[in-house]
């Protein structure tokens, strides 16, 4: 079963400006990850945050996570058309060592 | 490095037969080897869990008769639909990881293998 919610499901925005996703998770966790994936393809590694971090950068991203709230956000600034693709947050569970997928966020940057 | 391919990328067979999917670890030793299903437009589901040497892990709902897990080695895993039927059609992924080293928690995704069941 899917381990959370992300919002929104989709969105649509023009080249240059920043784009911002949710991801809402219902268990502990001993970390949170951010994969991208573009239609028809595999999924691509983004970022992991820790459940003892609370914020993390790479590039033009910038992930948060705030495990009292149990949640995360993933923000890319300055979009490229390159960034359109289906954004997906997976919780890797305190008991289980396996992934659980969000629902996914849509992205759409227009040029 | 951690490079995980599948073979084949895509596949089309008719209802009733049986199709194998493979899911190799290309430079790392995968202890552990994840199947994951994707519906159009949807999340990915996990489907089960395989361990080198043992028997699959399948979560709720999935048939392990219909779907087998072999994991015979540290570098391939396959999967087989058995008597594949047109609602067996999805895009199935693998993923592994080699938890006897750090980088314990990392999942490295494979490019995944569309499945239509005509």
């Amino acid at each position: 079963s899917q381990q959370g919610e992300e919002d929104p499901q989709a969105l649509s925005i023009q080249e240059g400006e920043n784009a911002t996703m949710n991801c809402s998770y219902k268990t502990s966790i001993n970390n949170l990850q951010w994969y991208r994936q573009n239609s028809g393809r595999g999924l691509v590694h983004l970022i992991l945050i820790r459940s003892n971090e609370r914020e993390k950068h790479s590039g033009r991203l910038r992930v948060t996570l705030d495990t009292s709230k149990k949640s995360s956000s993933l923000l890319i600034t300055a979009s490229r058309a390159a960034d359109t693709a289906s954004y997906f947050c997976a919780t890797d569970e305190a008991a289980g060592n396996k992934l659980t997928f969000g629902g996914g966020t849509r992205v759409l940057v227009k040029p | 490095g951690a490079v995980v391919s599948q073979h084949p990328s895509w596949v089309i067979c008719k209802s009733g037969t049986s199709v194998k999917i493979e899911c190799r670890s290309l430079d790392f030793q995968a202890t552990t080897m994840f199947w994951y299903r994707q519906f159009p437009k949807q999340s990915l589901m996990l489907m089960a869990t395989s361990n080198e040497g043992s028997k699959a892990t399948y979560e709720q709902g999935v048939e392990k008769d219909k779907f087998l897990i072999n994991h015979a080695s540290l570098t391939l895993s396959t999967l087989t639909v058995t008597s594949a039927h047109p609602e067996d059609s999805s895009f199935y992924i693998c993923s592994a990881s080699d938890r006897s080293s750090g980088r314990m928690n990392e999942q490295f995704f494979g490019p995944g293998t569309r499945l239509t069941v005509l």
